[in-house]
């Protein structure tokens, strides 16, 4: 099946740092996902975005989907940053989203 | 809105108990899914279904069962639980095709003793 892997698995930053999170896939996908799980527990999708660049306030991603992989950009970061940031994909023809491990984020104050 | 609802919250089950995971969602959605997540794997898919009648398997379908007999509610079935399922549950649920946002639930943190 596809492999779907995320660098780095932790990261600390402080308040107000850049810092860039990477998806790498293995084959082609017809939809990409990243989500943000908060220090409670609680998942929300950020973008969706199987090519091309989409921007939403202090965050933006681009995917190249050619070269199979998947960029999150967080600009200065906030505490609220914090948690686990993960990539997921859907090969084409399927339903079946698979999960990298995720990128811990920790942005100090 | 409720959005994707979750119970219960926690759960302690002994090895061998059966029990059902509830998930139920108000918008419409026809893309629900299950999830399981351990530490440092992410989460992984157990089942999903793309509308009710329909059910798939997933990356880690073994020890669980599913069923969608409406749209609203996609229920996970434990039937006999073992010390390896305990993880943390989310349901999801989406609509299909492309752009669709997947909406999380909050949860079920599952413990088999």
């Amino acid at each position: 099946g596809i492999q779907v892997e995320q660098s780095p698995p932790d990261l600390i930053l402080q308040e107000g740092a850049n810092s860039t999170l990477r998806c790498n896939f293995s084959d082609s996908v017809n939809n990409l996902q990243w989500f943000h799980q908060n220090p409670w527990g609680q998942l929300i999708n950020l973008f969706y975005i199987p090519s091309g660049t989409k921007q939403n306030g202090r965050l933006s991603a681009t995917t190249v989907a050619t070269e199979r992989y998947s960029l999150l950009y967080i600009s200065s970061s906030q505490t609220t940053d914090s948690g686990v940031y993960f990539c997921a994909v859907e090969r084409g023809g399927g339903f079946k989203t698979i999960f990298g491990a995720g990128t811990r984020l920790f942005v100090k104050a | 809105n409720a959005g994707v609802t979750q119970t219960p919250k926690f759960q302690v089950l002994k090895t061998g108990q059966s029990m059902t995971l509830q998930c139920a969602q108000d918008m419409n959605h026809e893309y629900m899914s299950w999830y399981r997540q351990d530490p440092g794997m992410g989460l992984r898919l157990i089942h999903y279904s793309v509308g009710a009648g329909i059910t798939d398997q997933g990356e880690v379908p073994n020890g669980y069962n599913v069923s969608r007999s409406t749209t609203e509610d996609f229920p996970l079935r434990l039937l006999s639980a073992a010390p390896s399922q305990t993880s943390v549950y989310f349901c999801a649920s989406s609509l299909v095709g492309p752009g669709a946002e997947a909406f999380f639930g909050q949860g079920t943190r599952l413990t088999v003793v």
